[in-house]
């Protein structure tokens, strides 16, 4: 990846439980985006945490983001069988408007 | 609402030809970008354009082009095709500082050469 790694780089659970995912990165930033990508579909932005933030909530979205360690976690709670899909985290930077992307954590949840 | 269009969404070509990919943003977005996502892999940036000036790039081949036209929308033209160039081509746009809202992506062009 440009950017950094994230993991696990695949997940399974049952319905109801909690998912984290992970994302490490390797430049300064000015903000970190999560993005969920349904199979061979277009990408969704879910949350933006500025490089000024620690953590951010959305619905049964949470975001840590620590800038010392150069990384970030998303956590989906309750999650359901609709939540099966690939994450990926997305930096930005000061000097550019383009995002650069991890490698992504393929979620799959069971009924 | 309205999102950002591509078309195609999906292409064949042979090896060698030429293909072309368009990108309509969302009304008053003035940038543009441009990704490959290769299968399985993360979507890599290719290139970008602000106000229809190319406004960042980066690992586009030289066989591709880009551009930005008067009424903001943008198209890829692809030359010389190889197998490797097979992937999925998005399309995203924002306001200026896109990075600090995040982007809309479209819904993308699969591409696939024989």
């Amino acid at each position: 990846s440009q950017q950094g790694e994230e993991d696990p780089q695949a997940l399974s659970i049952q319905e109801g439980e909690n998912a984290t995912m992970n994302c490490s990165y390797k430049t300064s930033i000015n903000n970190l985006q999560w993005y969920r990508q349904n199979s061979g579909r277009g990408l969704v932005h879910l949350i933006l945490i500025r490089s000024n933030e620690r953590e951010k909530h959305s619905g049964r979205l949470r975001v840590t983001l620590d800038t010392s360690k150069k990384s970030s976690s998303l956590l989906i709670t309750a999650s359901r069988a609709a939540d099966t899909a690939s994450y990926f985290c997305a930096t930005g930077s000061y000097n550019t408007d383009k995002l650069i992307f991890g490698t992504g954590t393929r979620l799959q949840v069971f009924p | 609402a309205a999102g950002v269009i591509q078309s195609p969404r999906h292409l064949i070509k042979e090896k060698r030809e030429t293909a072309t990919l368009k990108c309509y943003p969302i009304p008053r977005h003035d940038t543009v970008y441009w990704y490959q996502q290769g299968p399985g892999q993360d979507p890599q940036f290719l290139i970008s354009f602000y106000e229809k000036m190319q406004s960042d790039k980066g690992s586009i081949p030289d066989r591709f082009s880009a551009q930005q036209f008067s009424d903001y929308h943008s198209e890829l033209n692809m030359s010389s095709l190889e197998l490797g160039d097979s992937a999925l081509y998005f399309c995203a746009s924002s306001g200026r500082g896109g990075t600090t809202w995040g982007y809309t992506f479209g819904s993308g062009t699969r591409l696939t050469v024989v």
